[in-house]
């Protein structure tokens, strides 16, 4: 069945730093592809998405591109601030989340 | 954008009751719900899928019995946790999919449930 491969945090970084989160991808055709974050005390909330292969989602200075060749939506910033703060989902449409990774930005 | 609500967002209650949540879609139809379980270190686990008009999908694991899943609606879903122990305290949240446009899923703010 579909589900999606998070790294698990974990991540700690300084401010200003790059940030990759990896999430892989085993599904049936190419279903959409998303990023949710929760910050703390909040909901998941939407970050970006990206509908087909090749395309790339970015929001707040977040990308990730769809890349069917080796079935991965990492999530990237190059320079991360103490309010990214948060807990990141990658999720495949309709059924499986990653198990989420904490990331912790250290002024 | 649209909006999902839950009811109530957090509630205790003894241990041997029933406790009801709902899930609605504030703006929109919502073709599809889902319930997912957030453990405590993090972990997003979807628990079922529910179609307006009939019967809930449950993952494997979920025991639908004790997870009863109504969606009556295309604007409401509910879910019942029947005979609640201890072990299910835990923060529900729900989701909910367009009826129409690109899909994807707009989240509640999930319910906080304790069982004492």
């Amino acid at each position: 069945g579909n589900s999606v491969t998070q790294m698990e945090g974990p991540v700690t970084l300084s401010e200003e730093a790059f940030l990759t989160i990896n999430c892989t991808y085993t599904a049936t055709g190419y279903p959409s592809l998303f990023w949710y974050v929760q910050y703390p005390g909040e909901g998941l909330q939407l970050l970006l998405k990206a509908t087909k292969a090749d395309d790339k989602g970015s929001n707040k200075g977040f990308e990730a591109t769809y890349r069917k060749e080796t079935t991965s939506f990492h999530l990237e910033k190059g320079s991360v601030q103490v309010s990214d703060s948060a807990v990141y989902f990658c999720a495949l449409k309709g059924s499986g989340f990653g198990a989420g990774t904490r990331l912790t930005v250290k002024p | 954008g649209a909006v999902v609500s839950q009811h109530p967002s957090w509630v205790i209650c003894k241990s041997g009751t029933s406790v009801k949540i709902e899930c609605r879609s504030l703006d929109f139809q919502a073709t599809t719900m889902f319930w997912y379980r957030q453990f405590p270190k993090q972990s997003l686990m979807l628990m079922a899928t529910s179609n307006e008009g009939s019967k809930a999908t449950y993952e494997q694991g979920v025991e639908k019995d004790k997870f009863l899943i109504n969606h009556a609606s295309l604007t409401l879903s509910t879910l019942t946790v029947t005979s609640a122990h201890p072990e299910d305290s835990s923060f529900y949240i729900c989701s909910a999919s367009r009826l129409a446009g690109v899909e994807t899923q707009y989240f509640g703010p999930g319910t906080r449930l304790l069982v004492l």
